[in-house]
């Protein structure tokens, strides 16, 4: 089966940098995204990765890793406004995305 | 970004009523939206897949003659939650993408909640 693996919930401290990291098992891989939902908002893209290796945006950055099958999502200086949700999802064979269950992060002062 | 635009933002409706939800791409052709369901604290859940012109294809346990999706254009789609149930209420959210490879853009979900 296909299956996407994120920790539940993270906490970290504001200015600090976190790293949530996503492994994942799919038939096939067209790509993987990063985005943030807040509490009752719809997600928002926040990156997309398709080959290996490092992609920066400010101040997240997402990596991947297609022979392991992981990436992570960086956050660096991190604010009270990056308390969110992170979603991984992985385009599939069929261009499907599959989602991961979120990781809750938690920042405090 | 594209622009996706999903209404209402949130409804209140009756047992046994229908309510119908837009999703509009604004600024692109979509052929293919999506349609999720999110109850509190949990992620997305893929109820179907909307093909212009052509019928939705319903994921597993989705119940097609309750959840009705039509995709009349290119940048609308609906979705007609038919005679509602409390068990129903949830956050819906739609997305459409420009292209197979490329990235979702979500509309601003629609919060519904059966009386």
């Amino acid at each position: 089966g296909q299956n996407i693996d994120q920790p539940t919930e993270m906490t970290a401290t504001e200015g600090a940098i976190v790293q949530i990291n996503c492994t994942y098992q799919t038939s096939g891989f067209n790509g993987l995204f990063w985005y943030q939902q807040h509490a009752g908002e719809a997600p928002t893209f926040l990156s997309y990765n398709v080959l290996d290796g490092l992609e920066e945006k400010g101040r997240f950055s997402s990596f991947l890793s297609r022979s392991k099958g992981y990436s992570y999502l960086l956050l660096k200086e991190l604010q009270m406004k990056d308390s969110a949700s992170y979603l991984c999802a992985v385009k599939d064979s069929n261009y499907q995305l599959i989602w991961g269950a979120g990781t809750k992060l938690i920042i405090k002062p | 970004g594209a622009v996706v635009s999903q209404h209402p933002s949130r409804v209140i409706c009756k047992s046994g009523t229908s309510v119908k939800i837009e999703c509009r791409s604004l600024d692109f052709q979509a052929t293919t939206m999506f349609w999720y369901r999110q109850f509190p604290k949990q992620s997305l859940m893929l109820m179907a897949t909307s093909n212009e012109g052509s019928k939705a294809t319903y994921e597993q346990g989705v119940e097609k003659d309750k959840f009705l999706i039509n995709h009349a254009s290119l940048t609308l789609s609906t979705l007609t939650v038919t005679s509602a149930h409390p068990e129903d209420s949830s956050f819906y959210i739609c997305s459409a993408s420009q292209g197979r490879a490329t990235e979702a853009f979500f509309g601003q979900g629609t919060r519904l909640t059966v009386v």
